[in-house]
């Protein structure tokens, strides 16, 4: 599968908690990204890579997240301190040079 | 104002039947649209770019409306497996796709 890849795919975490996601995009990809979507709205974009550069983040993305992309190929989200908040879709999506990005099945969070 | 706004639906369509969706957006600076499918429970895949002279792809026609600052999709002869959510999607900026802004998407059910 030459997809994007993410992980885990479902993920239940106590309040308070940290976690960790990873995302594998498309090989030849330099463009790497991250959205969340609750249930009934569209994403919403997390923050953007090109290469290893972290370029764009969003307001959405307070102190307690935290990406990184050290090598210029995968990437991890991280969430410090989880909140119930939390819950959603965390979709990471790679593109080259176009416009069009392909999205990974997503990680769907759960804060109990 | 949302920067792009979708009726959510949900539209219940018979097979068969002709279903068009608007979306408006707010930045007049915007400079490529969208149109994303998202199936339930799955990831938003690119259906189709639209254009200012408008494009077509089989059942589906896209349109443009730079002035009035909306976008158009009709599906015609709708089947069973045009039920998802449709997202419109602009581009804010020029190059990748870190600019893209999603809709919270319009629900198709297409009913036998």
């Amino acid at each position: 599968d030459t997809g994007v890849s993410q992980n885990p795919r479902h993920k239940i975490t106590k309040r308070g908690q940290n976690v960790t996601f990873r995302c594998d995009p498309i090989s030849e990809h330099n463009r790497l990204y991250w959205y969340r979507q609750t249930l009934g709205q569209g994403p919403e974009f997390l923050t953007y890579f090109q290469n290893e550069a972290q370029l764009e983040k969003s307001r959405l993305l307070s102190d307690r997240f935290s990406a990184e992309r050290p090598k210029g190929s995968f990437s991890t989200l991280e969430i410090q301190r989880t909140e119930q908040g939390d819950s959603a879709m965390y979709l990471c999506a790679s593109s080259q040079q176009s416009p069009e990005a392909f999205f990974g099945q997503g990680t769907r969070l759960t804060v109990v | 104002r949302k920067e792009v706004e979708q009726d959510p639906g949900p539209f219940n369509v018979p097979e068969g039947a002709t279903v068009a969706f608007n979306c408006t957006y707010s930045n007049s600076a915007s400079q490529s649209f969208f149109w994303y499918r998202q199936d339930c429970r799955k990831e938003p895949k690119l259906l189709m770019s639209v254009y200012s002279s408008g494009n077509e792809d089989g059942r589906f026609t896209a349109q443009l409306n730079r002035a009035s600052q909306y976008i158009s999709l009709l599906i015609r002869d709708s089947k069973l497996s045009d039920s998802a959510t449709y997202l419109c999607v602009v581009l804010k900026r020029g190059g990748g796709a870190d600019g893209l802004t999603f809709g919270k998407g319009t629900h198709l059910i297409i009913q036998p």
